[in-house]
């Protein structure tokens, strides 16, 4: 048990539609970052957010886009799905003076 | 060609067997990470390294900065173990990278 959860755990969705992922992270972790694990791959990293400003940024377009908020919850916004897109989506967050990244389940997108 | 490379990508080892998983990375970093992802997709995070060794229970996680490599041992294996363990490289610009993992089975 991370503290972290992530919601919906399952999604499907058609291309071209948007897609919000939701975070939600221990009090007090004002670190999140999200990661997208197509099958059999390891995990890419999309973005970081620290203190709701993106301060890093994967090699991922613009249609990727993210939220922070102060009650220590997070979204991954995707618009224009494309089929490539099916994925397992990760956020993981930290604290200040933690070393851990705590991992939420993920949430498994489905593009048809 | 890859920033963060796993070997071996798949390893199968008997009950108790000590086991090495080796990454190596070519992109300068401010630390390393070794994750365990079981099947479902949850991720652990285990180590968190930017030099020397660390110890957690049977696991071991080394790094060597000026080879740019990592290794992670676990001794007296056990089937609990089974899982995907995953290298991950972050470096200043808060960017990760990560491995495509080693899928470890451990056999009663």
């Amino acid at each position: 048990e991370t503290g972290v959860t992530q919601s919906p755990t399952h999604l499907i969705k058609t291309r071209g539609q948007q897609v919000t992922l939701r975070c939600s992270s221990q009090s007090g972790h004002n670190t999140v970052s999200w990661y997208q694990q197509a099958l059999g791959q390891g995990p890419q990293f999309i973005f970081q957010y620290y203190r709701e400003e993106e301060n890093g940024r994967g090699n991922f377009p613009p249609r990727f886009s993210g939220l922070q908020f102060p009650n220590y919850s997070s979204e991954l916004n995707v618009n224009a799905l494309e089929l490539d897109d099916s994925a397992l989506y990760l956020c993981a967050s930290k604290g200040p003076n933690q070393e851990t990244q705590y991992f939420g389940p993920g949430t498994r997108l489905l593009v048809l | 060609k890859n920033e963060v490379e796993q070997s071996p990508q798949n390893l199968t080892a008997q009950e108790g067997e000590f086991i090495t998983i080796n990454c190596s990375y070519s992109v300068g970093i401010s630390a390393l990470h070794w994750l365990q992802q079981h099947p479902g997709g949850g991720i652990v995070s285990l180590f968190m390294l930017s030099s020397g060794k660390k110890k957690h229970g049977r696991l071991i996680a080394t790094i060597n900065i000026q080879e740019k490599h990592s290794s992670l041992h676990i001794t007296a294996s056990h089937p609990r173990d089974s899982a995907v363990y995953i290298c991950a490289v972050g470096n200043t610009g808060n960017q990760f990278y990560f491995g495509t993992g080693t899928s470890l089975t451990v056999i009663p």
